[in-house]
């Protein structure tokens, strides 16, 4: 059964860039497209981008200035940074796997606070 | 301002039924990409709950069911249980923005 967990910082500096690992376990990332997914405390959920072990790569047109989404094959993970990053950047970040549309499959989510 | 639009809250008794709608436009449900719906229950990530519009993904009850029509879709929970309390979400694809997309969220609240 696969498995995702997310890992990194829990409070970044305004300005600064966040950075978040996903370790994918119990299938390989190459099978897949993977996803990473915001949602700010007490809102809606927003798709970053999402990436296929390939490189190939597609950002939130929102974000796309900020963010760059990368895979390492040889450690089945994948990864996030948000440069410049604001208050309104404060959220749970969640991976997910991505079937064909959806998103079957996802972590259980880390909160990074954007403060001083 | 999500793409796709759900009503914020809805309310109902245990036993009844409930709808919740996601209207869209021409680039994203209207052009006929799938729609899909998560289960957020408090504290939790989504969960997959209906994908490609009506399937229901391995060890979801039956009670929950999805259609699609036009630019809007629709998931219904019938025999509402106190443990569908949650946060539901629907996604779908948009050409417009090439990308994928939510809507806003809908709190069901069992009386």
């Amino acid at each position: 059964q696969v498995q995702l967990q997310e890992s990194g910082p829990g409070l970044v500096k305004p300005s600064e860039t966040l950075s978040l690992t996903c370790t994918v376990s119990g299938d390989s990332i190459s099978n897949y497209y993977w996803t990473w997914i915001r949602q700010p405390p007490g809102k809606g959920l927003e798709c970053i981008g999402y990436i296929y072990y390939s490189g190939f790569t597609n950002y939130n047109p929102s974000l796309k200035s900020r963010v760059t989404i990368s895979v390492d094959t040889s450690k089945n993970q994948l990864s996030l940074k948000l440069s410049s990053v604001t208050a309104a950047d404060t959220a749970v970040y969640y991976c997910a796997r991505s079937n064909r549309g959806w998103f079957d499959t996802w972590g259980q989510g880390t909160l990074v606070t954007v403060s001083s | 301002q999500s793409v796709l639009t759900q009503p914020p809250s809805v309310s109902g008794a245990p036993g009844q039924r409930l709808t919740i709608s996601c209207t869209g436009s021409s680039s994203n449900i209207g052009a006929g990409y799938d729609v899909n719906w998560y289960q957020q229950l408090p504290g939790t990530a989504p969960k997959l709950l209906i994908y490609a519009n009506s399937i229901r993904p391995s060890g979801v009850p039956d009670r929950f069911s999805g259609s699609k029509s036009g630019t809007s879709a629709s998931l219904a929970i019938t025999g509402l249980q106190a443990e569908d309390e949650a946060d539901y979400f629907c996604q779908s694809y948009d050409s417009s923005l090439s990308g994928y997309v939510f809507g806003s969220g809908t709190k069901v609240t069992v009386l």
